[in-house]
Order: C-alpha cells, then sequence, then structure tokens
C-alpha cells in the first residue's frame, strides 16, 4: 500500500539559511500534519490542513510556513535557520471518513541538521 | 487542554518475556480516539493501533493487545513473547476527533535483549 512520501531524507543546512520539506501524502486522504521531533523528545504538532485548507496550528514559529498544493502534496519552508531547528520533521495524514477514519500514518521523515 | 502521560521511560526486557506498557490520558471530550506509535531506531514512527473513546472491547492482534480502561483513563499496551525487533520508543497518542491533531506521550524506550 502506498505510504506518506517525505523529501528529502535527510539534508544539511547553514544557519540563517532556508530549507524546504516536500510530503506527498497517502491518496484519498484529505488531511496533512507536520510535526517537529527534537532529539529525545516526542512529536509535536506543528500544522496541519486539511483540503488545501489551514486547519490547525500549534507550535510552528512564524519563520516557518507550509501550504498544501491543489495536487494535496505539501510544503514546509523554513527559513533564517537556527541551530535549534536541526530535528526529525514527519509530515503525516489521515482520512477523515471510511474505515481507517482519523488513523493518521507517518512518513519516515526529514533529518534537517543545521549547522 | 489535551495530555498524555507514559510514566514508563525506559523498560528492559528478555527475549520472549512479555512487555506492558503504561499509558494515561486526560481529555474533556466525550469522543476521542487513542493511538500506539512505534518508532525503531531508524527514526520513523510506525502506526500500531488505533481505539474509539466509545468501544472498549480489548483485543488481540498477532503479539499486540491493549487494554482501554475508560473509567481510570488508561490505554494500555502488552508485547507477547518479545522479539529483539521490538527494541524502539512506543508512543502513546490521543486526539480528540477525526482529523484533529496527535497529542503525544514522552514515550516509553523498550530494549529487548537476546
Amino acid at each position: 500500500a502506498a505510504g506518506v512520501i517525505q523529501s528529502p531524507r535527510h539534508l544539511i543546512k547553514e544557519k540563517r539559511e532556508t530549507a524546504t520539506l516536500k510530503c506527498y501524502p497517502i491518496p484519498r486522504h484529505d488531511t496533512v500534519y507536520w510535526y517537529q521531533q527534537g532529539p529525545g523528545q516526542d512529536p509535536q504538532f506543528l500544522i496541519s490542513f486539511y483540503e488545501k485548507m489551514q486547519s490547525d496550528k500549534g507550535s510552528i514559529p512564524d519563520r516557518f510556513s507550509a501550504q498544501q498544493f491543489s495536487d494535496y502534496h505539501s510544503e514546509l519552508n523554513m527559513s533564517s535557520l537556527e541551530l535549534g531547528d536541526s530535528a526529525l520533521y514527519f509530515c503525516a495524514s489521515s482520512r477523515r471518513q471510511g474505515a481507517t477514519g482519523n488513523t493518521i500514518y507517518f512518513g519516515e521523515g526529514s533529518w534537517l541538521t543545521v549547522v | 487542554a489535551q495530555k498524555v502521560t507514559q510514566a514508563q521511560t525506559e523498560i528492559s526486557v528478555v527475549e520472549k518475556e512479555d512487555v506492558t506498557l503504561d499509558c494515561v490520558y486526560e481529555t474533556r471530550d466525550t469522543t476521542y480516539y487513542l493511538f500506539w506509535y512505534k518508532q525503531p531506531p531508524s527514526g520513523e514512527l510506525v502506526f500500531l493501533i488505533r481505539r474509539n473513546s466509545f468501544d472498549e472491547q480489548n483485543e488481540i492482534s498477532g503479539r499486540y493487545s491493549w487494554n482501554f480502561q475508560k473509567s481510570t483513563s488508561s490505554f494500555n499496551f502488552t508485547i507477547t513473547a518479545s522479539q529483539v525487533v521490538d527494541s524502539a520508543v512506543y508512543f502513546c497518542a490521543l486526539s480528540s476527533a477525526a482529523g484533529n491533531k496527535l497529542t503525544f506521550g514522552g514515550g516509553t524506550r523498550v530494549l529487548v535483549k537476546p
């Protein structure tokens, strides 16, 4: 079965640079989520989209922005990167209806290292 | 506000032993969803099980089983006959409704020794 696809899997950026993460949700899933997981921590919710509209916002820094496109893929843009942004970034998706309604499936994550 | 607590930070067992992971949650919602996820050393988050708040039936799926007790707000997870490949961090999580974000517990690291 198709899973959530994230790219790139790893990236290294310098402080003050910009990074963009991409996410392709599971086909027919209507909700996309972004999470950030620091070393030794649990995943923290950043932002979500339902049918391409922002549906909820968590602890996402103002330096970060995200959007969902017409083909349902989503991008997380991170600017003015700081050392503390080094983390594992997850994209996840779910479908509100159906037998698996609200089961949230995660991608493999994108490892961001800021040096 | 929602809260998920996993009191056990790390559990170490020998292969073939059973492992039970505790999870206690707080929510004011009458309808909610509870999850367990596994995060192996490679980093991905793997969905294991989901339980709806209106369904307290406990089930077994292979070597996994769970015990949902609404009266005590607990959602414990058991791995029977553990294997080395079960070594991972296990997260309990809570969502208030379909399409809503997950609130995670702090995770429990399980180490299964051969």
